[in-house]
């Protein structure tokens, strides 16, 4: 069975441009998290996703960010204007029907470098 | 505000030496907490977790973890290091005002000298 998996694996921008990240969960997950990390700074939690549902994005930045799951698959998480401090490492996870009482399954990461 | 912390950022430990990581947490109630490990190119991977029972967890890889209502505290053990073992590890909470979101500590990474 496939893990989480997380596309691209780095992403280089100048800041003011657009960045869009993808996360495909484990397969029948219906729970499903973005974090991100900044450089030297804790894993924060962005939000989380119910299928196609927002559950909570209490942890989402500013408006500049914008996260989907159409049809509670795959989901995006899109960065417009990137600005420097959106660097950073954002992960996904995925998890079964208790959420985080789940084990969490974690993607490998996006490491994103605004310059 | 909730938080955890790991007072160490970084440790190194000679194989076959024995490990304890610290994780100390600011929590009201009962906390549910977990120990993840991050190797290089990796995910995070789940080691143990902290429900309720017994206080004293066992975990994958060898790992255990006790869990001290006294002190806060969930430090993570383990007998003899494997140069494997090299990551950095996480402990985390599950947020007590969300049951949405874990709260994570800063990480300690560990090194481990042959």
């Amino acid at each position: 069975e496939a893990g989480v998996t997380q596309f691209p694996s780095h992403s280089v921008i100048e800041k003011g441009q657009t960045v869009t990240l993808r996360c495909d969960p484990i397969s029948g997950h219906d729970n499903l998290y973005w974090y991100r990390r900044v450089m030297g700074k804790e894993i924060k939690f962005l939000l989380h996703f119910v299928k196609e549902s927002k559950q909570d994005e209490s942890g989402m930045p500013n408006n500049r960010f914008l996260a989907e799951r159409t049809g509670g698959t795959y989901s995006t998480l899109k960065v417009q204007p990137a600005e420097l401090e959106d660097s950073g490492v954002y992960f996904c996870a995925s998890s079964g029907p208790s959420g985080v009482f789940d084990e969490q399954f974690f993607g490998p990461g996006t490491r994103l470098t605004v310059l | 505000a909730q938080s955890v912390t790991q007072p160490d950022i970084h440790i190194t430990v000679s194989e076959g030496a024995s490990l304890e990581l610290r994780c100390n947490y600011s929590y009201g109630a009962t906390p549910y907490l977990f120990w993840y490990v991050q190797s290089p190119g990796q995910g995070l991977q789940l080691l143990l977790k902290y429900f309720s029972g017994d206080t004293l967890v066992q975990g994958i890889k060898g790992f255990e973890a006790e869990f001290k209502r006294s002190q806060s505290s969930f430090n993570l053990r383990k007998p003899s290091v494997h140069w494997s073992d090299a990551a950095e590890y996480f402990c985390a909470v599950v947020s007590k005002t969300s049951y949405d979101k874990v709260i994570f500590g800063p990480g300690t990474s560990l090194s481990v000298i042959p």
